[in-house]
């Protein structure tokens, strides 16, 4: 079993629509998590941090449920730029490297 | 200028050749970092230098040699190349081994025909 796992989609959804993405991790011992975002054909790069207490940047939120081992991602009021793959990160504890999920692909249509 | 710049961006090659990937970053981090993306899209970490020195080597064939000259540079050279070994090649760098923000390179997109 992949240690970080997302649904692939796509997501094809409406402007004005509000998305939310799930990813769950298997190691119990996952300490930090992230959300990259990468568009077709370009490098990943960091969306936000996810924090225990939830934390929000501007449409965006991501939540932390560790009693589940999921993490979630939030996107009100979709944007045409917002169309791209997010992926899911963690890491373990220490300097162990990043993990990244496969990415769930966003598309959002006029 | 580019913070972590990679050449060539696109390479094709046939079976059992031997090439190149370099990668060079400005930001002045000491770790760099080598990811393949394969098809599916599965970005997956193959070494990790901190300071010129290899810190990370997850189970990757030996015919992939990185090499590090200084804390700016690191260079993938892979030998016998496979048809399975076609992917997108991403350098990364950070400060710290530990650390969470990874920035990236434009990827090099190698084809083994």
């Amino acid at each position: 079993r992949k240690e970080v796992e997302q649904d692939p989609g796509p997501f094809n959804v409406p402007e004005g629509a509000t998305v939310a993405f799930n990813c769950t991790y298997s190691n119990s011992a996952s300490q930090s998590f992230f959300w990259y975002r990468q568009d077709c054909r370009k490098e990943p790069k960091l969306l936000m941090s996810v924090y225990s207490s939830g934390n929000e940047d501007g449409r965006f939120t991501a939540q932390l449920n560790r009693a589940s081992q999921y993490i979630s991602l939030l996107i009100r009021d979709s944007k045409l730029s917002d169309s791209a793959t997010y992926l899911c990160v963690g890491r373990n504890s220490g300097n162990t490297p990043l993990v990244f999920g496969k990415g769930t692909r966003l598309s959002v249509i006029a | 200028d580019t913070a972590v710049s990679q050449t060539p961006k696109y390479l094709v090659t046939q079976m059992g050749n031997d090439k190149s990937i370099k990668c060079e970053q400005n930001l002045g981090h000491d770790t760099m970092y080598w990811y393949k993306q394969d098809s599916k899209k599965f970005l997956k970490i193959m070494f990790s230098y901190n300071n010129k020195e290899l810190i990370i080597n997850e189970t990757v064939p030996n015919r992939f040699s990185p090499k590090s000259p200084d804390k700016a540079h690191l260079n993938l050279h892979i030998n016998s190349l496979e048809l399975g070994d076609s992917a997108v090649y991403f350098c990364a760098s950070s400060q710290g081994d530990g650390a969470n923000v990874l920035t990236f390179g434009a990827g090099s997109r190698l084809t083994v025909l």
